[in-house]
């Protein structure tokens, strides 16, 4: 498989649920990426890994807890979420930390919190 | 910030050509203009980028003015497959890349 892929697609879960979203680049990048696109509202950058640290957190609540094992995983915690947290998740990737290298970004996996 | 002004939606004929205005007049010396697209129910992709010269390549051209304070982008022959929401970016080195509204092309058969 190539590019960057996610999964689930899809999950719903209760504010009481434990999930966790995962995602994986086959590009050979250094850099990952977690967005929040919510409906109607612009793609919000959660978190950014540079070579499997952590270089930037967009003030996110501690229900979203990002890890990153190696550089072509990045797996987003989910616990005790809001239904306010249902959105679109994306995952992307790049060369390196240096935001004007194109990213590459995956499909999404589309959340929804009963 | 920068920031950038984009039409919320624009349509356009298909196997016609499309311009996509993208309005930036407080664009710093060092900030890449990046084109990006969000075809429905799938992530951004990248589309093209440039600093001060015209740029091509196989999707799609970039016009940018003298004063860099706005920027085109062109689709020369727009596809079915080109409904999207278009998003005009200003990034520097270090900074995040932030997204706006965009612009929601669609294209008539």
């Amino acid at each position: 498989e190539t590019g960057v892929t996610q999964t689930p697609r899809h999950l719903v879960m209760g504010m009481t649920n434990k999930k966790s979203l995962k995602c994986e680049q086959h590009l050979g990048h250094n850099a990952m990426y977690w967005y929040k696109q919510s409906a109607k509202k612009p793609l919000e950058l959660m978190f950014v890994y540079s070579l499997e640290e952590r270089v930037e957190n967009n003030s996110v609540p501690s229900r979203f807890s990002p890890e990153c094992p190696n550089s072509s995983h990045l797996f987003l915690h989910l616990h005790t979420l809001q239904p306010e947290d249902s959105a679109l998740y994306l995952c992307a990737s790049s060369q390196d930390w240096v935001h004007y290298n194109e990213q590459f970004f995956g499909p999404g996996t589309r959340l929804t919190v009963l | 910030d920068a920031k950038t002004t984009q039409p919320n939606s624009m349509e356009s004929n298909e196997e016609e050509p499309v311009h996509l205005p993208c309005n930036h007049s407080t664009i710093s010396g060092t900030d890449y203009i990046h084109w990006y697209r969000q075809l429905p129910s799938q992530g951004p992709e990248y589309v093209i980028h440039g600093l001060t010269s015209n740029v091509n390549n196989r999707m799609a051209s970039l016009a940018i003015a003298e004063d860099r304070k706005s920027s085109t982008l062109i689709l020369h022959r727009a596809t079915l497959r080109d409904a999207a929401v278009y998003y005009c970016i200003l990034i520097s080195s270090g900074d995040k890349l932030t997204f706006g509204t965009g612009t929601r092309l669609a294209v008539r058969p």
